[in-house]
């Protein structure tokens, strides 16, 4: 049963445009959202966070929205640019453990 | 400042082989995880230590993956006897306790034939 789930595998967009990734969860015990960028033959790396007590941060060009009744949070990314080429992992942690439960992922490709 | 450190990068074994991943946490960092990633399941959990004591290990497919550390600057995941389906890209992550933000490692391909 996964509880994080990323319905779309992959996204392609025009450099300049707006990227928007999607990730909905099933456990209302989770109390911190993150997402994670990943190159190839690299480790994924920290991008962004939101607590569930916050329906929004932004940092730069990103920005993450929680939706808690609808259990969906999306990543925005404004300006893509080609750089961001990548796989996005959003993760989930439940309060009181330090175990991140991942979804599989969507691969994003900035078209120059 | 190193990151985490895994060895070796990629791994190339027959069947009902044993194989040893290694990883060197960030110092400093005294939590620990294992993760493998697969097309199929995604990044999935194995195991996680936290000041070197495994914590949870409900993620461990079957008893041919053990995992151990010895020290706080040092795991291991080994697989015997390892098998086909067990190819994958396994992760090595590590943090201080009580941070959601985890560091992984490079990654370790491993290849079943």
């Amino acid at each position: 049963d996964q509880q994080v789930k990323q319905n779309s595998p992959s996204l392609s967009v025009q450099e300049g445009r707006i990227s928007i990734l999607n990730c909905d969860y099933t456990n209302s015990m989770f109390d911190y959202f993150l997402w994670y960028k990943k190159y190839p033959a690299e480790g994924p790396t920290f991008l962004i966070s939101i607590s569930s007590i916050k329906d929004k941060n932004e940092d730069g060009r990103f920005t993450v929205f929680l939706n808690k009744s609808a259990k969906h949070l999306s990543l925005h990314i404004v300006p893509s640019q080609p750089g961001d080429s990548a796989v996005y992992f959003c993760a989930a942690r439940e309060g009181g453990s330090e175990k991140l439960v991942f979804g599989k992922g969507t691969k994003l490709t900035v078209n120059p | 400042d190193a990151g985490v450190i895994q060895s070796p990068r990629h791994e190339v074994t027959e069947m009902g082989q044993e194989v040893t991943l290694r990883c060197k946490p960030i110092s400093g960092h005294n939590s620990l995880f294992w993760y493998r990633q697969t097309m199929m399941r995604g990044l999935e959990l194995l195991i996680y230590f936290n000041n070197n004591v495994p914590i949870d290990d409900s993620g461990m497919p079957e008893d041919r993956f053990s995992a151990k550390m010895p020290n706080a600057s040092f795991s291991t995941l080994k697989i015997q006897p390892s098998e086909p389906r067990d190819s994958a890209v396994y992760f090595c992550a590590s943090t201080t306790t009580g941070s959601y933000e985890q560091y992984f490692g490079p990654g370790t391909r491993l290849t079943v034939t």
